[in-house]
């Protein structure tokens, strides 16, 4: 069965630092490129970042630029986001999404979430 | 970045109705528009891609048309299941866009 499996999330105090990690199994995650994607409780989804099948080509919504990092480890199957500098408008539910093969670009596999509250 | 709005924000409809929700862009986004179902504390499910195109295992009552900057989902007969949020987004670049959803509830 294709999964991703987020984790990481947590409550932390505002400037601190949380890394999520995503798993996926069923499929060979070298083969596809990744997101990520918040939502605040109650309100719309919102992209975060992608990265390329290497992890050479990133890219960032702005108000998480400089401070949000996301990478892979292929031979591990697994994504990341590294977020500093949390501030608490980052609250929200993480999802990591696996983007489709070929030049339709659309996030086909989704994971169940994990939650990052930030808080004093 | 490229503005994604949905109308209605919501409606009510009973089983069996058939629903549109449109997607407008702020800019030509060709047939780069996805559609996603949220139902109340899961994941978004993919449901339309290229704007047109059913994702394998969707029902058949769901379809999805337009190009350019407008851009329709319809729902031929609603299903109980399909009592959820539904999103559209754009792809043509990043950042990827979402519209603000449309709740579907049940009148």
């Amino acid at each position: 069965e294709v999964q991703l499996v987020e984790s990481g999330g947590g409550l932390v105090q505002p400037g601190g630092s949380l890394r999520l990690s995503c798993a996926a199994s069923g499929f060979n995650l070298r083969n596809y490129w990744m997101h990520w994607v918040r939502q605040v409780p109650g309100k719309g989804l919102v992209w975060v970042s992608r990265v390329n099948s290497d992890g050479s080509y990133t890219r960032y919504e702005d108000s998480v630029k400089g401070r949000f990092t996301i990478s892979r480890d292929n031979a591990k199957n697994t994504l990341f986001l590294q977020m500093n500098s949390l501030r608490p408008e980052d609250t929200a539910v993480y999802y990591c999404a696996r983007e489709g093969e070929g030049n339709d670009y659309y996030l086909d596999v989704w994971g169940k979430g994990t939650t990052v509250t930030v808080s004093s | 970045d490229i503005q994604m709005t949905q109308s209605p924000s919501s409606l009510s409809a009973s089983v069996g109705d058939r629903v549109t929700i449109t997607c407008r862009a702020s800019q030509n986004i060709r047939r780069y528009l996805n559609w996603y179902q949220q139902r109340a504390g899961k994941a978004p499910r993919l449901l339309i891609f290229a704007a047109s195109s059913l994702q394998s295992g969707v029902p058949s009552r769901f379809s999805g048309s337009g190009s350019g900057t407008d851009f329709t989902l319809t729902i031929s007969s609603l299903q109980p299941e399909d009592f959820a949020t539904y999103y559209c987004q754009q792809s043509t670049n990043t950042p990827w866009t979402f519209g603000q959803g449309t709740k579907v509830d049940i009148k």
